[in-house]
Parts: C-alpha cells; structure tokens; sequence
C-alpha cells in the first residue's frame, strides 16, 4: 500500500527557513509529481507547487514563487518543501499529494501533514 | 490565475436527502488538445488530510461511493451527494488542474442539520 509520510511539526523564528520532507513508501515515486498544499489555521486549501522527479522540473504557485523551492530526491524517495524568509502568515499545516495512473498531477494521495509554526 | 468560486459556503444537509454543490471557474477548464475537462473534488472531513473524491469533471476516485457525482462543462461544474450519509460531513473543494499554478476554490462546509 502507497503511502506518503511527512516529517513532524516544525517551529520556528520570523525570518528563518523550514524544509518539510515527504517519502513515498510502498509505491512507484519517480513517475508522478509531488504537490505541496498548504492549509493556514481555519482556512482553505492553497497549492504551493510541485516536482516531477523524473524531470527534475518544479512548478510554484505565484504567491511563493522566490520564496519556496521544491524538490525530489529519487534515491530515498523523497520529496522536500523548502520555505525561506518565514512570516507568522506561514502559519500553516502544509501536505504533500501525489498523482497516480496516468494523471501524474492529481492530487490522488495524501500525506498526514505538517504543521509549521512561526513564532517569535 | 484562475479563480474558483463555490456557492453556497455552508450547506446544513438532512440524511438521506440529495445535496448540490456549485463550482465555477473564471476560465474554461476544457482541454482543447486532449478533450478533457480538469476538474477536480476534494473532500477535507474533520482533523483529516484532503482526500480525492471526483477528477476530470465525473470520474470517481477509487473507494468513493456511486451516490457521489460530478457534471458540468466549461466553467460550471456540480458535485452532487444523491443521499447524503452522516459521514459526508466536512469541507469540499473544487480544484482547477488546467493550468498552473492549480487553484482551490474556497471550500463548501457541509454538516448535518
């Protein structure tokens, strides 16, 4: 069975940077991209961006384009989010989602989350 | 950017009765190449990830119950519940996958009268 397992809640200092990993285990993880969502306290979904691992090629949403650096690690299966210059608006839980079949955009499977806080 | 509305917000819903939510796009999420319409349902239930209930405008994900569906074309989608269980209770959301960057409409909040 595919899962998506994330790393654990992080806090952190305004200005600092976080980096959140997602692993694919039991599944095929070079073929389909990896998108990130992110879920601030009370509010909706935000897609961030996302990898192709095969291609190496990454896609980012407006609002963090300069900001957030996604990237995939084919040897360990692994996928990474990096946020930098962070602000209390970063507040958030952050997912990560993958494709599947022939749809390698669909969000079709979820990792359990991550929730980053940024405090002083 | 492509902009996602859903009405309504909040949709109190009676077990057993049917339920609709309407999704719009600012854009046209048909693909003139390949003839497909990108978009997508998404259930969040309470303390839960998102999971993926509806692609490609009618396509089921798999586990999902037929009493779900999905229709529309162009820029007016409807995902409806043809009778709403108690565990259908949560936030949808519609998601434009056409373009990037992908974008989530503002989420519908579903709970039991």
């Amino acid at each position: 069975q595919v899962q998506l397992v994330q790393s654990g809640a992080e806090v952190k200092k305004p200005g600092s940077s976080v980096k959140v990993s997602c692993r694919v285990s039991g599944g095929t993880f070079s073929t389909y991209a990896i998108s990130w969502v992110r879920q601030a306290p009370g509010q909706g979904l935000e897609w961030m961006g996302g990898v192709t691992p095969i291609f190496g090629r990454s896609n980012y949403g407006h609002n963090f384009q300069g900001r957030v650096t996604i990237t995939a690690d084919e040897s360990t299966n692994t996928a990474y989010m990096e946020l930098t210059s962070l602000r209390s608006q970063d507040t958030a839980v952050y997912y990560c989602a993958r494709g599947n079949g022939i749809h390698i955009w669909l969000l079709d499977l979820w990792g359990q989350g991550t929730l980053v806080t940024v405090s002083s | 950017d492509i902009v996602m509305t859903q009405s309504p917000l909040s949709l109190p819903v009676t077990p057993g009765e049917p339920a609709s939510i309407s999704c719009r796009s600012s854009q046209s999420l048909l693909d003139g190449d390949d003839g497909n319409t990108y978009l997508d349902w998404y259930l969040q239930k309470p303390g839960q990830s998102p999971q993926l209930l509806i692609y490609m405008l009618s396509y089921r994900a798999s586990g999902v119950p037929d009493r779900f569906s999905g229709s529309g074309s162009g820029t007016d989608f409807t995902l409806r519940i043809s009778r709403v269980e108690a565990e259908d209770v949560g936030v949808y959301y519609c998601m434009q996958r056409i373009e990037f960057p992908f974008t989530f409409g503002p989420g519908t909040k579903v709970d039991i009268k």
